[in-house]
């Protein structure tokens, strides 16, 4: 079946540092979504990519989509303690509304 | 984003009862939403995708018999974990699709079967 790889598993770094998760999938997928979830908490919809090579940002956060449309990644610029929690992504499985998550990654941002 | 609401947030039970969880779309109709369960530190893994008005659809692996889903309406989804045992302690949670596919997820419920 599909299966969708993020590394790293974990990342700590320091408040100011840039921060990226990368995001694998073993099949071509028609989007791929970002989920954050805060410790103790509920994934909370970020974004969705659509289209080959499709950039986006939202404010310190950079979302790509790879041109083979298989993989992905999140970029964070400047590290805030409010980043931390466990980065997905999750693209379309079968039919169009379901989801697969990936593996996520874990940040852990400190002062 | 969407308003998913979920209940009860917390539930510990004993071997052998059932436990029922509902899950609500508040601000808008879902015609699908879905049931997951995510272990401590781990991803989400689906359970089964709840459709309004039809059977629901389980992943391979989970026993339809055990986790009863109802979608009783375009709102309303609920998960009862039947016979619960120890093992079925975990965090629960549910998630509506809106028209672009973007999934709104409740707060999740922690069960803990003693």
């Amino acid at each position: 079946g599909q299966q969708v790889m993020q590394i790293p598993q974990y990342q700590h770094v320091q408040e100011g540092e840039d921060f990226t998760t990368y995001c694998n999938s073993s099949t071509t997928l028609s989007n791929i979504q970002w989920y954050k979830q805060r410790p103790g908490g509920h994934p909370v919809f970020l974004i969705q990519l659509v289209k080959s090579g499709e950039v986006k940002k939202q404010k310190r956060l950079t979302f790509q989509f790879g041109e083979a449309k298989k993989n992905s990644s999140l970029h964070i610029t400047a590290t805030q303690t409010t980043d931390v929690g466990t980065y997905f992504c999750a693209g379309p499985t079968g039919t169009a509304s379901k989801l697969t998550f990936g593996t996520g990654t874990r940040l852990q941002v400190t002062l | 984003g969407a308003v998913v609401s979920q209940h009860p947030s917390r539930v510990i039970c004993k071997s052998g009862t059932s436990v029922k969880i509902e899950c609500r779309s508040l601000d808008f109709q879902a015609t699908t939403m879905f049931w997951y369960r995510q272990f401590p530190k781990q991803s989400l893994m689906l359970m089964a995708t709840s459709n309004e008005g039809s059977k629901a659809t389980y992943e391979q692996g989970v026993e339809k018999d055990k986790f009863l889903i109802n979608h009783a309406s375009l709102t309303l989804s609920t998960l009862t974990v039947t016979s619960a045992h120890p093992e079925d302690s975990s965090f629960y949670i549910c998630s509506a699709s809106n028209q672009f596919n973007e999934q709104y997820f409740g707060p999740g419920t922690r069960l803990t079967v003693t």
